[in-house]
């Protein structure tokens, strides 16, 4: 039982163009959500967080939107760059002690 | 000065063997993990230790045993390895005040042949 998607396993933009990465979770319960990073032969690391009283956070080039309503969430990176081809993975949680639900992950290709 | 550290980054073994990973962190976070990302390319929680002390421990085998001997350190045994186990397992940390955004280590791929 999946309870955070991404349906898409891959994505191809060129660079300066904007990429949008989705989400989509099941527990209503969810309060926290996060957005992690993976290059190949590394660890996951964090991008940009969102709780659930915000539907938008920005850090810089990176944006993350919340529907509540529709249990969805969104990545918006631009412009985006080469340097940003990665894995990118959704986790949410709804409480700080509970453990973190990831998604399969997005592989983002920007093509110079 | 690396932030997460684990060893062995490979690990390729034989079936019914014991092994041990090990992890460390210089963060001075009060919070580690154990993930295990399968073939599937799921990172599911399998541990996770606060100041020492278990909090999580999610549907795993009993063959596999954390411990925590300080803050900074948290070391996965798995015993009598089994073909399933084969898998990256990553470890992580994070602090009280922010444990939602935690910090992973590069991972150790474990093969069981």
């Amino acid at each position: 039982d999946q309870q955070v998607k991404q349906n898409s396993p891959s994505l191809s933009v060129q660079e300066g163009r904007i990429s949008i990465l989705n989400c989509d979770y099941t527990n209503s319960m969810f309060d926290y959500f996060l957005w992690y990073k993976k290059y190949p032969a590394e660890g996951p690391t964090f991008l940009i967080s969102i709780s659930s009283i915000k539907d938008k956070n920005e850090d810089g080039r990176f944006t993350v939107f919340l529907n509540k309503s529709a249990k969805h969430l969104s990545l918006h990176i631009v412009p985006s760059q080469p340097g940003d081809s990665a894995v990118y993975f959704c986790a949410a949680s709804p409480t700080p002690n509970t453990p973190l639900v990831f998604g399969k992950g997005t592989r983002l290709s920007v093509i110079a | 000065d690396t932030a997460v550290s684990q060893t062995p980054k490979y690990l390729v073994t034989q079936m019914g063997n014991d092994k041990s990973i090990k992890c460390e962190q210089n963060l001075g976070h009060d919070t580690m993990y154990w993930y295990k990302q399968d073939s599937k390319k799921f990172l599911k929680i399998m541990f996770s230790y606060n100041n020492k002390e278990l909090i999580i421990n999610e549907t795993v085998p009993n063959r596999f045993s954390p411990k925590s001997p300080d803050k900074a350190h948290l070391n996965l045994h798995i015993n009598s390895l089994e073909l399933g186990d084969s898998a990256v397992y990553f470890c992580a940390s994070s602090s009280g005040t922010r444990r939602y955004e935690q910090y992973f280590g590069p991972g150790t791929r474990l093969t069981v042949t």
